[in-house]
C-alpha cells in the first residue's frame, strides 16, 4: 500500500530555534494534513493543504504542499517548550480512498 | 462544541478476555475512523465508516477485531480473545464528510496482561 515517510524521525532543538520537517511519498497525494500529538492525547489538526504549491500559515507554523504533489513541509518558527510532541503528516491519495499517515517526527525542545 | 469522546480512557484486561471500546463522534459528522497506535509508533488504520455504507474493514488485523456504528453515530470497536500484542492506544476520529479533515478523540489505552 501507499506509504508516507517523515524526516527527521526525531529532533532535539533549543528553545527559540526554527524547525523544519518534511513528509514524502512515491505516490501523488491530493490533500496533505499536518497533526500534532501531545503525550497521552489524540492528534490535533494543525494545517490542511489542498492545492499543489499552496503555502499556508497558522501562527508560528507554516506548511507547504509540494509542487510535485509527492511531498509536504512543515516549519515552526521560534520554537517554544509547548511545541514538544509528535508531528504527523497525512495524505489523501489520488484515488481519494483513504488518508495515509506518516510515522511521525518527534520534536523535543530544550530550554 | 463537544469534540470526539472515547471511553474508557484506560482499559486493563487479561489475555483471552473480550473488550469493547466506545467512540462518540462530533455531532453531524458522517464519517468515523478507528486507528491503532503502538507505543512510539504512527497511526495504523483499522476501519472506516461513511454514513450508511458498508464499512471499509481493510485495516483490521485479524478476525478477532470487529466494529459497529449504530444509527450513524456512536461506534464500538470489539476485540475478542485479546492478546498481549493488542496492547496499544486505540484512537477514533470523525470527519464532517468522507475524507475531509479528521478530528481525533483522546484515545483508549488498552493493556493486555
Amino acid at each position: 500500500g501507499q506509504q508516507l515517510n517523515q524526516s527527521p524521525q526525531s529532533m532535539f532543538i533549543q528553545e527559540g530555534e526554527d524547525v523544519s520537517m518534511n513528509c514524502t511519498s512515491s505516490s501523488i497525494f491530493n490533500t496533505w494534513l499536518w497533526y500534532k500529538q501531545d503525550p497521552g492525547e489524540g492528534p490535533v489538526l494543525l494545517i490542511a493543504l489542498y492545492k499543489a504549491g499552496e503555502l499556508t500559515s497558522n501562527g508560528r507554523l507554516t506548511a507547504q504542499f509540494g509542487i510535485t504533489r509527492k511531498d509536504s513541509f512543515l516549519n515552526i518558527s521560534a520554537s517554544i517548550p509547548s511545541d514538544v510532541g509528535i508531528y504527523f503528516c497525512a495524505g489523501l491519495d489520488n484515488y481519494g480512498q483513504n488518508f495515509v499517515f506518516g510515522p511521525g517526527t518527534r520534536l523535543s525542545v530544550l530550554p | 462544541g463537544a469534540g470526539v469522546s472515547q471511553s474508557p480512557s484506560n482499559k486493563v484486561t487479561e489475555k483471552g478476555k473480550d473488550v469493547e471500546l466506545r467512540c462518540d463522534p462530533i455531532s453531524g459528522h458522517t464519517a468515523l475512523y478507528w486507528y491503532r497506535q503502538s507505543l512510539g509508533q504512527g497511526l495504523e488504520f483499522l476501519i472506516y465508516f461513511q454514513g450508511n455504507s458498508a464499512p471499509d474493514k481493510s485495516g483490521l488485523p485479524s478476525d478477532r477485531f470487529s466494529a459497529e456504528r449504530t444509527g450513524g453515530s456512536v461506534s464500538t470497536l470489539t476485540i475478542q480473545r485479546t492478546q498481549q500484542e493488542d496492547s496499544a492506544v486505540y484512537l477514533c476520529a470523525s470527519s464532517l464528510v468522507s475524507l475531509s479533515e479528521q478530528f481525533f478523540g483522546p484515545g483508549t489505552r488498552l493493556t493486555v496482561l
